[in-house]
Protein backbone atom coordinates (compact mmCIF):
# COMPACT_ATOMS: atom_id res chain seq x y z
CA UNK A 1 0.00 0.00 0.00
CA UNK A 2 1.52 3.73 -0.91
CA UNK A 3 1.60 5.55 2.04
CA UNK A 4 2.60 9.25 2.20
CA UNK A 5 3.74 10.89 5.67
CA UNK A 6 3.74 14.41 5.27
CA UNK A 7 5.59 16.53 8.24
CA UNK A 8 7.29 20.04 8.62
CA UNK A 9 4.07 22.40 8.79
CA UNK A 10 3.67 25.04 11.44
CA UNK A 11 3.38 28.73 11.84
CA UNK A 12 5.75 31.38 10.17
CA UNK A 13 5.99 34.47 10.40
CA UNK A 14 6.49 36.04 6.75
CA UNK A 15 9.94 36.11 4.94
CA UNK A 16 11.00 33.47 7.00
CA UNK A 17 11.64 29.57 6.05
CA UNK A 18 10.42 26.04 6.29
CA UNK A 19 11.52 22.80 5.17
CA UNK A 20 8.69 19.86 4.38
CA UNK A 21 9.33 16.19 4.37
CA UNK A 22 7.25 13.40 2.90
CA UNK A 23 8.11 9.72 4.06
CA UNK A 24 7.17 7.32 1.42
CA UNK A 25 6.83 3.74 1.45
CA UNK A 26 5.16 0.88 0.02
CA UNK A 27 6.20 1.53 -3.37
CA UNK A 28 9.98 1.84 -4.88
CA UNK A 29 10.51 5.77 -4.18
CA UNK A 30 13.67 5.81 -6.63
CA UNK A 31 11.92 4.70 -9.35
CA UNK A 32 9.10 7.98 -9.49
CA UNK A 33 8.79 11.47 -10.12
CA UNK A 34 7.17 13.06 -6.85
CA UNK A 35 5.99 16.78 -6.24
CA UNK A 36 4.00 18.88 -4.08
CA UNK A 37 0.48 20.71 -4.93
CA UNK A 38 -0.78 23.05 -2.07
CA UNK A 39 -4.17 24.06 -1.47
CA UNK A 40 -4.89 27.16 0.46
CA UNK A 41 -7.66 27.46 3.29
CA UNK A 42 -10.97 27.12 0.78
CA UNK A 43 -9.22 27.54 -2.33
CA UNK A 44 -8.42 25.18 -5.58
CA UNK A 45 -5.61 23.06 -6.12
CA UNK A 46 -1.87 24.45 -7.41
CA UNK A 47 0.83 22.79 -8.12
CA UNK A 48 3.91 23.58 -6.50
CA UNK A 49 6.61 21.88 -7.88
CA UNK A 50 8.22 18.11 -9.11
CA UNK A 51 11.32 16.77 -8.73
CA UNK A 52 12.02 13.40 -11.73
CA UNK A 53 12.89 9.89 -9.78
CA UNK A 54 16.65 10.41 -10.23
CA UNK A 55 16.15 14.19 -9.01
CA UNK A 56 18.60 15.55 -12.11
CA UNK A 57 15.46 17.34 -13.16
CA UNK A 58 13.19 19.86 -11.43
CA UNK A 59 10.24 22.23 -12.54
CA UNK A 60 8.61 24.69 -10.19
CA UNK A 61 5.15 27.27 -10.80
CA UNK A 62 6.28 30.94 -11.05
CA UNK A 63 4.58 31.90 -8.01
CA UNK A 64 7.36 30.11 -5.83
CA UNK A 65 10.45 29.73 -8.47
CA UNK A 66 13.50 31.03 -6.36
CA UNK A 67 12.41 30.71 -3.37
CA UNK A 68 11.37 27.02 -2.98
CA UNK A 69 13.65 24.01 -3.77
CA UNK A 70 12.49 21.01 -3.72
CA UNK A 71 14.62 17.88 -3.46
CA UNK A 72 14.66 14.05 -2.69
CA UNK A 73 16.76 11.76 -0.57
CA UNK A 74 16.08 8.18 -2.77
CA UNK A 75 18.20 6.13 0.39
CA UNK A 76 15.83 7.69 2.68
CA UNK A 77 12.52 7.31 0.63
CA UNK A 78 11.58 11.10 1.39
CA UNK A 79 11.02 14.06 -0.41
CA UNK A 80 11.26 17.93 0.78
CA UNK A 81 10.63 21.28 -0.16
CA UNK A 82 12.85 23.91 1.40
CA UNK A 83 10.44 27.21 1.50
CA UNK A 84 12.25 30.30 1.87
CA UNK A 85 11.06 34.26 1.67
CA UNK A 86 7.57 32.74 2.80
CA UNK A 87 4.87 35.21 1.97
CA UNK A 88 1.40 35.00 3.41
CA UNK A 89 -0.29 34.19 0.25
CA UNK A 90 2.08 30.52 0.68
CA UNK A 91 -0.71 29.70 3.57
CA UNK A 92 -1.69 26.54 2.51
CA UNK A 93 -2.02 22.41 2.81
CA UNK A 94 0.71 21.28 1.52
CA UNK A 95 0.42 17.92 -0.16
CA UNK A 96 2.94 15.05 -1.61
CA UNK A 97 1.82 13.44 -4.42
CA UNK A 98 3.52 10.15 -6.15
CA UNK A 99 3.47 11.37 -9.49
CA UNK A 100 4.88 10.76 -12.67
CA UNK A 101 5.92 13.94 -13.75
CA UNK A 102 2.63 13.64 -15.41
CA UNK A 103 -0.59 13.16 -13.30
CA UNK A 104 -0.58 12.63 -9.32
CA UNK A 105 -1.48 9.34 -8.80
CA UNK A 106 -1.08 8.95 -4.77
CA UNK A 107 -1.61 11.92 -2.38
CA UNK A 108 -0.19 12.66 1.34
CA UNK A 109 -2.80 13.74 3.39
CA UNK A 110 -1.51 16.99 3.65
CA UNK A 111 0.66 19.14 6.58
CA UNK A 112 -0.96 23.11 6.71
CA UNK A 113 1.79 25.73 6.63
CA UNK A 114 1.13 29.57 8.14
CA UNK A 115 2.53 32.17 7.09
CA UNK A 116 1.53 35.09 9.51
CA UNK A 117 2.57 37.97 11.63
CA UNK B 1 0.12 28.60 -19.05
CA UNK B 2 -2.66 26.53 -20.15
CA UNK B 3 -6.10 27.88 -18.38
CA UNK B 4 -8.43 24.91 -17.04
CA UNK B 5 -12.13 26.01 -16.81
CA UNK B 6 -14.36 23.69 -15.11
CA UNK B 7 -18.75 24.15 -15.64
CA UNK B 8 -21.01 24.34 -13.74
CA UNK B 9 -19.44 25.94 -10.48
CA UNK B 10 -21.92 23.84 -8.73
CA UNK B 11 -23.90 20.75 -9.75
CA UNK B 12 -27.11 19.70 -7.64
CA UNK B 13 -28.05 16.35 -8.09
CA UNK B 14 -30.38 13.92 -6.75
CA UNK B 15 -28.89 10.25 -5.68
CA UNK B 16 -28.98 8.11 -8.72
CA UNK B 17 -28.53 10.34 -11.21
CA UNK B 18 -26.72 11.28 -13.48
CA UNK B 19 -24.17 13.79 -13.19
CA UNK B 20 -22.18 15.44 -15.87
CA UNK B 21 -18.72 17.62 -15.28
CA UNK B 22 -16.69 19.41 -18.00
CA UNK B 23 -13.65 20.92 -17.84
CA UNK B 24 -12.08 23.22 -21.00
CA UNK B 25 -8.43 23.78 -22.25
CA UNK B 26 -7.21 27.35 -22.98
CA UNK B 27 -5.10 25.46 -25.72
CA UNK B 28 -5.27 21.69 -26.55
CA UNK B 29 -3.40 19.23 -24.28
CA UNK B 30 -4.42 16.04 -26.47
CA UNK B 31 -5.49 13.40 -23.74
CA UNK B 32 -3.52 14.43 -21.16
CA UNK B 33 -6.21 15.12 -18.86
CA UNK B 34 -6.30 13.92 -15.06
CA UNK B 35 -9.82 14.40 -13.20
CA UNK B 36 -9.27 14.20 -8.83
CA UNK B 37 -12.24 14.11 -6.66
CA UNK B 38 -11.70 15.63 -2.76
CA UNK B 39 -13.85 15.04 -0.24
CA UNK B 40 -13.86 18.32 2.81
CA UNK B 41 -10.70 17.31 5.06
CA UNK B 42 -9.25 14.59 2.43
CA UNK B 43 -6.69 14.57 0.19
CA UNK B 44 -7.57 14.32 -3.54
CA UNK B 45 -7.97 11.42 -5.34
CA UNK B 46 -6.94 10.53 -8.34
CA UNK B 47 -9.89 9.36 -10.55
CA UNK B 48 -9.29 9.50 -13.95
CA UNK B 49 -6.09 9.83 -16.29
CA UNK B 50 -5.41 9.82 -19.90
CA UNK B 51 -8.75 11.87 -20.49
CA UNK B 52 -10.42 8.86 -20.31
CA UNK B 53 -8.72 5.57 -18.15
CA UNK B 54 -10.03 4.89 -14.92
CA UNK B 55 -7.46 4.63 -12.06
CA UNK B 56 -6.83 1.84 -9.62
CA UNK B 57 -10.16 0.69 -7.54
CA UNK B 58 -12.25 3.59 -9.02
CA UNK B 59 -16.04 2.45 -9.79
CA UNK B 60 -17.40 2.18 -13.08
CA UNK B 61 -19.99 4.93 -12.74
CA UNK B 62 -16.88 7.21 -12.90
CA UNK B 63 -16.09 8.12 -16.46
CA UNK B 64 -14.56 10.22 -18.73
CA UNK B 65 -14.39 11.56 -22.31
CA UNK B 66 -12.88 13.93 -24.71
CA UNK B 67 -9.76 15.44 -25.98
CA UNK B 68 -8.02 18.16 -27.22
CA UNK B 69 -9.28 21.12 -25.54
CA UNK B 70 -13.00 19.86 -24.67
CA UNK B 71 -13.16 16.39 -21.29
CA UNK B 72 -16.16 15.20 -19.40
CA UNK B 73 -16.42 13.53 -16.17
CA UNK B 74 -19.76 11.44 -15.99
CA UNK B 75 -20.89 9.52 -13.08
CA UNK B 76 -23.52 7.45 -14.20
CA UNK B 77 -25.60 6.85 -10.85
CA UNK B 78 -24.76 9.26 -8.23
CA UNK B 79 -24.08 7.55 -4.39
CA UNK B 80 -23.49 9.53 -1.14
CA UNK B 81 -20.08 9.22 -1.45
CA UNK B 82 -19.76 10.56 -4.46
CA UNK B 83 -20.59 14.28 -3.02
CA UNK B 84 -17.74 16.17 -3.40
CA UNK B 85 -15.35 18.49 -5.37
CA UNK B 86 -13.86 17.16 -8.58
CA UNK B 87 -11.30 19.21 -10.19
CA UNK B 88 -9.30 18.40 -13.85
CA UNK B 89 -5.84 18.85 -14.63
CA UNK B 90 -3.93 19.07 -17.42
CA UNK B 91 -0.19 17.52 -17.63
CA UNK B 92 0.51 18.30 -21.48
CA UNK B 93 3.04 21.28 -20.75
CA UNK B 94 4.66 23.16 -17.47
CA UNK B 95 2.79 24.03 -15.45
CA UNK B 96 0.10 21.90 -14.42
CA UNK B 97 -2.44 23.28 -14.02
CA UNK B 98 -6.08 22.94 -12.57
CA UNK B 99 -9.76 23.51 -13.45
CA UNK B 100 -11.04 25.60 -10.46
CA UNK B 101 -13.69 22.52 -9.32
CA UNK B 102 -17.15 22.10 -9.50
CA UNK B 103 -19.42 21.11 -6.69
CA UNK B 104 -21.11 17.99 -6.79
CA UNK B 105 -24.24 18.79 -3.83
CA UNK B 106 -27.39 16.98 -2.89
CA UNK B 107 -30.24 18.42 -4.38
Amino acid sequence: EVQLLESGGGSVQPGGSQRLSCAASGFTFSSYGMSWVRQAPGKGLEWVSTITSSGSSTYYADSVKGRFTISRDNSQNTLYLHMNSLRAEDTAVYYCAKSGPLYFEYWGQGTLVTVSS
Amino acid sequence: EIVMTQSPATLSVSPGERATLSCRASESVTSELAWYQQKPGQAPRLLIYGASTGATGIPARFSGSGSGTEFTLTISSLQSEDFAVYYCQQYNNWPRTFGQGTKVEIK
